[in-house]
């Protein structure tokens, strides 16, 4: 158990379609970001929220875009969907106390666009 | 050029085998260093994290070279659960933080 949760597992999209994966974290973790990873590469960062706010970005177009709620929880948007959308998508949350520098990643919503 | 680029493998060793992972990376502003083991279908996980003096945990030593912007990884006395793929990563404090990971390197230990 983490202590980052992902939903969902597993998805199937059609181009052109939205999807929200969502992530939840235990209390303290009030970083949030969330990294993209193709088949046969390392994860890429996409963006990252700090209390509620966005406060760092990859090299990600405007179409994927996040939110952070008060309660630490937070989502991926993606619009217009395209075919190399497909990857794992993975949650990381940071939080304060001991492990202030460590980040525990979700185990991830596996997206598919057909 | 990728910021952090990473041995492509994959290494295919016997059980008990000494095995080296290498990787490089090009921003000389990068300021903390690790390996995150990757399982099959499964999230990265953190293996340790690397110093400038080197360090041991186990049968795993990391390395940091910040003059060569080296890391090195090496697993001594390979177990079967040792097959995993191993992420290189770095990390330069900015106003966030984001990790920069490498393509990874695959390690199948074999009976």
């Amino acid at each position: 158990e983490t202590g980052v949760t992902q939903s969902p597992t597993h998805l199937i999209k059609t181009r052109g379609q939205q999807v929200t994966l969502r992530c939840s974290s235990q209390s303290g973790h009030n970083t949030v970001s969330w990294y993209q990873q193709a088949l046969g590469q390392g994860p890429q960062f996409i963006f990252q929220y700090y209390r509620e706010e966005e406060n760092g970005r990859g090299n990600f177009p405007p179409r994927f875009s996040g939110l952070q709620f008060p309660n630490y929880s937070s989502e991926l948007n993606v619009n217009a969907l395209e075919l190399d959308d497909s990857a794992l998508y993975l949650c990381a949350a940071k939080g304060g106390g001991s492990g202030a520098n460590v980040l525990t990643f979700g185990a991830g919503s596996r997206l598919t666009v057909l | 050029r990728k910021e952090v680029e990473q041995d492509p493998g994959p290494f295919n060793v016997p059980e008990g085998a000494t095995v080296a992972f290498n990787c490089t990376y090009s921003n000389s502003a990068s300021q903390s260093f690790f390996w995150y083991r990757q399982d099959c279908r499964k999230e990265p996980k953190l293996l340790m994290s690397v110093y400038s003096s080197g360090n041991e945990d186990g049968r795993f030593t990391a390395q940091l070279n910040r003059a060569s912007q080296y890391i090195s990884l090496l697993i001594r006395d390979s177990k079967l659960s040792d097959s995993a793929t191993y992420l290189c990563v770095v990390n330069k404090r900015d106003s966030s933080y984001k990790l920069i990971f490498g393509s990874g390197t695959r390690l199948l230990v074999r009976p």
